[in-house]
Parts: structure tokens; C-alpha cells; sequence
């Protein structure tokens, strides 16, 4: 069962542009919503992680924007770089680890 | 601080052998959850172990059973291999529960 739903599938961005990942969860009760990055041949790995209580969250390039009553919330990557280009989950759980995940987004930052 | 540490990196098996995969958490965390990564499916969860117990379990068949060991290290045991099975086994750890995901690079596991 898709819990957590993602879009685009894939994204072509140029170098210096802002990259924009959409995830949209069915679960009220979800209260922890990161984002993973996976390069090839690695791990997911954790990018920027918010709580239901705050709207926005900011670190470096990377903003979280997040809309309780829509349920939605989205990854912002500014001044998109070649070295960005990776694929990208957004996921959401209930304060366990029993995280769902989106189905993943496959960006490409071009020079 | 070494990170999550998954053996073997590459495995090929024969349709209805099993399989154990290993994963060694980060030093301090307690609590090691196991996710299977497929192009069809995406990332999905199995289980997850806390203190050698299993506090969480996703939905998948028996065939697919966990433990956890004292040292927090864990194994992943698959038995009767299906084609089906032929995925990213990834290994992840934390503190504790709500705790940031700390994820290895998998176990890639191909059966014939």
C-alpha cells in the first residue's frame, strides 16, 4: 500500500537551478518526514528530516517546505549542482522506523 | 565514527537455497531496521529489532526472519529463495525509536 506518494519520477535541471520534489502522505498520524539522497551503488542517505509542527526548514541548499492541511510537503534544492544529481526519496513514519517511503525521484543536474 | 557496515556486498543464490545477510549498526545505536529496494517496488520495510526484540515487522511472508544479537549486530535470514527476492537488502540503524535512519550500503542479493 502507497502511503507516501512522489513526483516527478524523474527531473532534468541545469547547473544553478532550483530543483523541486513533491510527496504528498495519506496518514495523519505520520509525524517524522525526511529526505534521503542515493547515489549509485550507495545507501540512502539522510538529507533534511522535518516534524509536522513547523512549515519550512532550511539547511544550506536544501529547504523542506511542508503543508499540514494538504498533507503535502516538498524538497527545494537551490542552485542545483552537477554533484546533486542522485535520486531522491522523501518518506514519512509515526515516530517509529517503520518508514514508508516515496517512490523516488531521479535527478540530473546538467553542466 | 565508522558507519553501518553490510556483509557480503554481493551474493548470487539458486532458486529455493536460503540466505543470511549481516549488518554491523553503528557504534551506540541500538535499534537496526531492514528495508528491501527493488525498481518495481521501491524501498520497502521488513522488520525492525530493538534491544534483540522485534519491535516492528512489515508485510512480508515468513520466509523472511530477523534477530538481533547483544552487540546490537543483525542478521537477515531469507529461506527458499524465490526469484522475487532478487533485490538491494539495505540495513539501517539508529538510537533508538524516531531516530534518524542511518543506512548501509546493502547487501545485492541475486537469485537464479
Amino acid at each position: 500500500q502507497q502511503q507516501v506518494k512522489q513526483s516527478p519520477q524523474s527531473l532534468i535541471v541545469q547547473k544553478g537551478g532550483i530543483s523541486i520534489i513533491n510527496c504528498a502522505y495519506e496518514n495523519t498520524a505520520f509525524d517524522y518526514f525526511p529526505w534521503y539522497q542515493q547515489f549509485p551503488g550507495k545507501g540512502p542517505a539522510l538529507l533534511i528530516a522535518i516534524r509536522p509542527d513547523v512549515s519550512e526548514k532550511k539547511e544550506g541548499r536544501f529547504t523542506i517546505s511542508f503543508n499540514k492541511s494538504a498533507k503535502q510537503f516538498s524538497l527545494h534544492i537551490m542552485d542545483s549542482q552537477p554533484g546533486d544529481s542522485a535520486t531522491y526519496f522523501c518518506a514519512a513514519s509515526m515516530n517509529n522506523n517503520d518508514m514508508r517511503f516515496g517512490a523516488g525521484t531521479r535527478l540530473t543536474v546538467k553542466p | 565514527k565508522a558507519g553501518v557496515t553490510q556483509t557480503p556486498r554481493y551474493l548470487i543464490k539458486t532458486r529455493g537455497q536460503q540466505v543470511t545477510l549481516s549488518c554491523s549498526p553503528i557504534s551506540g545505536h541500538r535499534s537496526v531496521s531492514w528495508y528491501q529496494q527493488t525498481p518495481g517496488q521501491g524501498l520497502q520495510f521488513l522488520f525492525e529489532y530493538f534491544s534483540e526484540t522485534q519491535r516492528n515487522k512489515g508485510n512480508f511472508p515468513g520466509r523472511f526472519s530477523g534477530r538481533q544479537f547483544s552487540n546490537s549486530r543483525s542478521e537477515m535470514n531469507v529461506s527458499t529463495l524465490e526469484l522475487g527476492d532478487s533485490a538491494l537488502y539495505l540495513c539501517a540503524s539508529s538510537l533508538g525509536q524516531g531516530g534518524s535512519l542511518h543506512f548501509g550500503n546493502g547487501t545485492r542479493l541475486t537469485v537464479t
